[in-house]
């Protein structure tokens, strides 16, 4: 099956640090566009960050500095390191796939829920 | 770089149409031909509904159909259904970003 599948999410303190996978199956990562997208409870979606099929990375502003993006191309499996999480960090993050700039998220995983709270 | 702008709420009644507008800039919308839609009902992950402005995925119904004109895009619903109830999201490539997001629409069938 054609899927991705997210895991990693949490409780964490302000100030900490989470990793999150998105686990690939039925094709392989490292030929697509894997954008990292969030919702803030009861908002709308946010754009984090995009590792491309070439290597380019890129960040929303709001998480430069902060987060990385990565790929582990023997697991076929995207990353996303959050380091100095803040409160405002707190949402569902979903990874989702491009097959071509431009050419939309076709395919998204099922969302993961990080809370930063003390 | 800004949400796109959409209206926050638009409502219809079973088997009418409605639009939904979109609003960049010169700096995304009115740049690309790179907007997309998606649907997202409560608890759900987003849908790909229209991507390139006005392309429909395999398996979107024809109902759903997608415009620009300069700074804005549009996505249109036709024969409004009550499944068809959802929050709606339009994105764009941007010159800065590289991809933002609109600020969400509220559909409700009345």
């Amino acid at each position: 099956e054609v899927q991705l599948v997210e895991s990693g999410g949490g409780l964490v303190q302000p100030g900490g640090s989470l990793r999150l996978s998105c686990a690939a199956s039925g094709f392989t990562v490292s030929s697509n566009d894997i954008t990292w997208v969030r919702q803030a409870p009861g908002k709308g979606l946010e754009w984090v960050s995009v590792l491309y099929s070439g290597d380019s990375t890129y960040y929303a502003d709001s998480v430069k500095g902060r987060f990385t993006i990565s790929r582990d191309n023997s697991k076929n499996t995207l990353y996303l390191q959050m380091n100095s999480l803040r409160a405002e960090d707190t949402a569902v993050y979903y990874c989702a796939r491009s097959q071509q700039l431009g050419h939309g998220f076709d395919m998204w995983g099922q969302g993961k829920m990080v809370t930063v709270s003390s | 770089q800004s949400a796109l702008t959409q209206p926050a709420s638009v409502s219809g009644s079973p088997g009418q149409s409605i639009t939904i507008s979109c609003t960049g800039t010169s700096s995304d919308v009115g740049s690309y031909n790179l907007v997309s839609w998606y649907q997202q009902h409560p608890g759900k992950a987003p849908k790909l509904m229209i991507f390139e402005v006005s392309k429909r995925p395999s398996g979107v119904s024809n109902r759903f159909s997608g415009s620009k004109s300069g700074n804005t895009a549009s996505l249109t619903i036709s024969g409004l259904q009550a499944e068809d109830e959802a929050d709606y999201y339009c994105c764009s490539y941007a010159v800065s970003s590289p991809y933002v997001f609109g600020t969400g629409t509220k559909v409700t069938v009345l």
